[in-house]
């Protein structure tokens, strides 16, 4: 599986735009790109998904560039209960081989 | 819909005594994850399942460790014997087959071992 690399942390202020990239230099063909957000006593709970060029839901954006190799998460207008660790990760999808590596994260801590 | 739902939500026990962690997936997904977080490794996945059948348990870290899947409503995870470095918060979490799928997590049973 593709291993991911994540900026350990990031302080933001309420209000602002936050992007979080992550690096997955090795990603296959066939991987997609899923992005967590994990609360402190709470499971990781899914965010958005994609495989190339731009996702977006009501929560969050996911911009991929031609190449694959990274992955941005854009945050629009952050607010305190935005304080949590995300999650990227790599692998592929509905198979039976299909196994989850979560990675360390990044700690985001959005101040007033 | 109810989510995934776990038990008990903290477990305090004795080293020595088996321990049995519950989980009841999303009705309706086939495949069942267990995973183990600690501040020093993070979220592990230790087994999972489709359609009832562990399909990979290259993550459960010793003998001590067992999961089973009697039915597609229910999963246990037991610890037996327990020791203090079991300490840690462990999750289930189920997705459903076929393509754009996340999995959905539990909040977790929090496992101290004395």
């Amino acid at each position: 599986l593709a291993k991911t690399t994540q900026p350990i942390s990031m302080d933001s202020y309420e209000g602002q735009e936050v992007n979080i990239t992550c690096s997955h230099n090795n990603i296959a063909t066939n991987d997609y790109i899923t992005w967590y957000q994990q609360f402190p006593s709470q499971g990781p709970r899914f965010i958005i998904q994609g495989y190339k060029t731009k996702v977006t839901n009501e929560v969050a954006s996911l911009f991929i560039p031609a190449d694959r190799k990274s992955s941005t998460l854009s945050l629009p207008r952050v607010s305190l209960s935005d304080t949590a660790v995300y999650y990227c990760l790599v692998g592929l999808r509905g198979t039976g081989g299909f196994k989850t590596i979560f990675g360390a994260g990044t700690r985001l801590f959005v101040k007033a | 819909d109810a989510g995934v739902i776990q038990s008990p939500r903290h477990e305090v026990t004795e080293m020595g005594q088996e321990v049995t962690l519950r989980c009841k997936p999303i009705s309706g997904h086939d495949y069942l994850f267990w995973y183990r977080q600690t501040m020093m490794r993070g979220l592990e996945l230790l087994i999972y399942f489709n359609n009832n059948v562990p399909i990979d348990d290259s993550g459960m870290p010793e003998d001590r460790f067992s999961a089973k899947m009697p039915n597609a409503s229910f999963s246990t995870l037991k610890i037996q014997p327990s020791e203090p470095r079991d300490s840690a918060v462990y999750f289930c979490a189920s997705r459903g087959q076929g393509a754009y799928r996340p999995q959905h997590f539990g909040d977790g049973t929090r496992l101290s071992i004395l």
